[in-house]
């Protein structure tokens, strides 16, 4: 079966320091990922997708960066973080659900980590 | 630009009622629709959806119903149960080649005894 890690599961990091969220997917080869974010009293908002190794694309300007060095891999940064950069950051990887005719590929989403930038 | 949008931030129903989620989208591109449900200091969890071909998907206490004229769907949970309560999101999505899905901002259900 698959399986989605995440962490860590809480982060309080100063104004200014760096980041580094991990997350690692198991029981698939070659899943789309994701890195979504959950502000206060906001959607989850998608930050980062990649197809494949070194594939990343942005979906918001923001002050993250995102790389995927391993297939199954997918690592959420910052040089210097941001107040606003604080809220709850979810790892998802998708599996296709329907047929031919009419589906979609449904997200499965890691337990989330949360930072608190101070 | 908020595409999907839900409007009622929370909802409050008593145990055995039906809860009714709401999520109204402006694209009229996106031909998949789907909720998740969301527990505190968790992922969201995959619960039901709905293709655009479709009207209506049933999946036991679970019903979620698509009107694409009026680009709204919604989400009926009878009876609801205590467990039900949650957050939950509403998806929808347009690009199969990256499965790039676009939420709303999420309804809290509470389903009080």
């Amino acid at each position: 079966s698959q399986t989605i890690h995440q962490w860590p599961a809480t982060l309080v990091q100063p104004v200014g320091s760096p980041l580094s969220l991990e997350c690692t997917v198991e029981g698939t080869s070659n899943p789309n990922l994701y890195w979504y974010r959950q502000a206060a009293g906001r959607g989850l908002q998608l930050l980062f997708y990649s197809v494949g190794i070194g594939q990343i694309s942005s979906e918001v300007p923001q002050n993250l960066s995102a790389s995927r060095p391993q297939d199954r891999q997918f690592i959420l940064s910052s040089k210097k973080l941001l107040l606003s950069d604080s809220g709850f950051y979810l790892c998802a990887w998708s599996v296709f659900q329907g047929d031919f005719l009419s589906g979609a590929n449904v997200l499965t989403f890691g337990a989330g980590s949360r930072l608190t930038v101070l | 630009d908020q595409q999907v949008k839900q409007n009622s931030p929370s909802l409050s129903v008593q145990e055995g009622r039906i809860s009714i989620l709401n999520c109204d989208y402006t694209n009229s591109m996106f031909d998949y629709f789907l909720w998740y449900k969301k527990y505190p200091a968790e992922g969201p969890t995959f619960l039901i959806s709905i293709s655009s071909i479709k009207d209506k998907n049933e999946d036991g206490r679970f019903t979620v119903f698509l009107n694409k004229s009026a680009k709204h769907l919604s989400l009926h949970i009878v009876p609801s149960q205590p467990g039900d309560s949650a957050v939950y999101f509403c998806a929808a999505s347009v690009d199969h080649n990256t499965d790039k899905l676009i939420f709303g901002t999420g309804t809290r259900l509470q389903v009080f005894p």
